[in-house]
This record gives structure tokens, sequence and C-alpha cells, in this order.
């Protein structure tokens, strides 16, 4: 079955470490996204991809860093810079323009999370 | 980026239509309307999304006013299995970017 994949499931941090939260789907999809979410808050953009080698920041981006080298994965860094840490992150893939979906008319598709702490 | 309204929660009986309003006065005319559901500790599930007219999957429906300033989405018989945060999103027709509000806490009661 086609999905999404988010793993660990839960991932402790130290202080002054870095973390990667992996992210991979076998959707097909070309845009990928990683969102934020704290306790009885919605969802924020942390940042997005909409073709490999190519992403954009979005709401939230300090202190986070991304790659995408495959269309498949696309990996979020939470580097020591991000000074609060502590949420549920999200990845989310999405048929995107550069497989002629039009914009705003695609659903996304969620993991499961990765809820992260700090030690 | 548009921004919705929507009622911080509901209650509903099981095997009972719920209808979740959501106010979106600013809505521009390129601008889609979903709707996703989360339940705790998961990631968003996508329900419906539409642009003018109402929709139907085997999820729910999706009422838009004529005005498009608000929408309605409406199950028909509600389930335990329903009961989840549902958040009303308006993503504009020049950004794949979801923004998300607080969404409207369901209860559904046996």
């Amino acid at each position: 079955d086609g999905g999404i994949t988010q793993s660990p499931k839960y991932l402790f941090r130290k202080e002054g470490q870095n973390v990667t939260l992996s992210c991979e789907q076998n959707l097909n999809h070309d845009a990928m996204y990683w969102y934020r979410q704290d306790p009885g808050q919605g969802l924020r953009l942390i940042y997005y991809s909409q073709i490999v080698n190519d992403f954009q920041k979005g709401d939230i981006a300090e202190g986070y860093s991304v790659s995408r080298e495959k269309k498949e994965s696309f990996p979020l860094t939470v580097t020591s810079a991000q000074k609060n840490p502590t949420a549920f992150y999200l990845c989310a893939s999405s048929f995107g323009r550069a497989t002629g979906g039009v914009r705003g008319n695609q659903p996304q598709h969620f993991g499961d999370g990765t809820r992260l702490s700090i030690l | 980026d548009a921004k919705t309204t929507q009622p911080n929660s509901m209650e509903s009986n099981e095997e009972e239509p719920v209808h979740l309003p959501c106010n979106h006065s600013t809505i521009s005319g390129t601008d889609y309307i979903h709707w996703y559901r989360q339940l705790p500790s998961q990631g968003p599930e996508y329900v419906i999304h539409g642009l003018t007219s109402n929709v139907n999957n085997r999820m729910a429906s999706l009422a838009i006013a004529e005005d498009r300033k608000s929408s309605t989405l409406i199950l028909h018989r509600a389930t335990l299995r329903d009961a989840a945060v549902y958040y009303c999103i308006l993503i504009q027709g020049g950004s794949e970017k979801l923004v998300f509000g607080k969404g409207t806490k369901l209860t559904v009661n046996p």
C-alpha cells in the first residue's frame, strides 16, 4: 500500500545536539512538507519542497534545515539553534505543480508524526 | 493568508447528522476550501475539498454558500470514530500551503 512513513515515532534530544527526523513516501508525490504542532494548536509550516533539489522556507524555518535529494525522501534536521524544539512534527506530501496539479486543488497526505522531546 | 473561523467545540450523538460550520469572509476567487480531521497523536487526515460547487465523497459532504463566504462540512451519520478535531482551511490558488487554525473539536456521544 502507498503511504508516507515517519520515523522514529519518539525522539529525544540533548542540549546542543542536532537530530534528524525521517520522512519517506511511495505515493509518487512531487511536493513534500514539514509541519510543527504544539499542544492544543493547529499545524505550522516549517519547510516545503515542490520538486527534487528545491525547497522553500515556511512560516517558522529558523533552527531547522531540510534536504530533498530524492523524490521519496524529505528529512528534517532540528538544529541546536532551535531553542524550543519540543513538539509533534508532521510530514506530508501531495501532487504538485510539477505533475500538472492545479494549485490549491491537491489534498495533502500526512504521516503519523514524530514526537520530539528534550532530555 | 486567508483566515477561517470555526467554533471551538461541538457535540453530536451517534447515528445523527453533524453540520460543522466554517466562516471565511475574506476568501478570494481562487481559494479552495479544504477540510482535514485529526485524531489524538495522529497526523491529519484529508476529508474533502471544493471550490464553488457542493461536493460529496465517501466520508462527508461539503456545502459551500453561494457567496463562498462560508461552508459546512456534513457528516451524514456520526460514529464514535468521527470524534476528532476538524480543520477548515483555505488554500490560495497560488500556493500549496495549508494554514491551520485551531479547528473544531467534535465529541460524539454514544
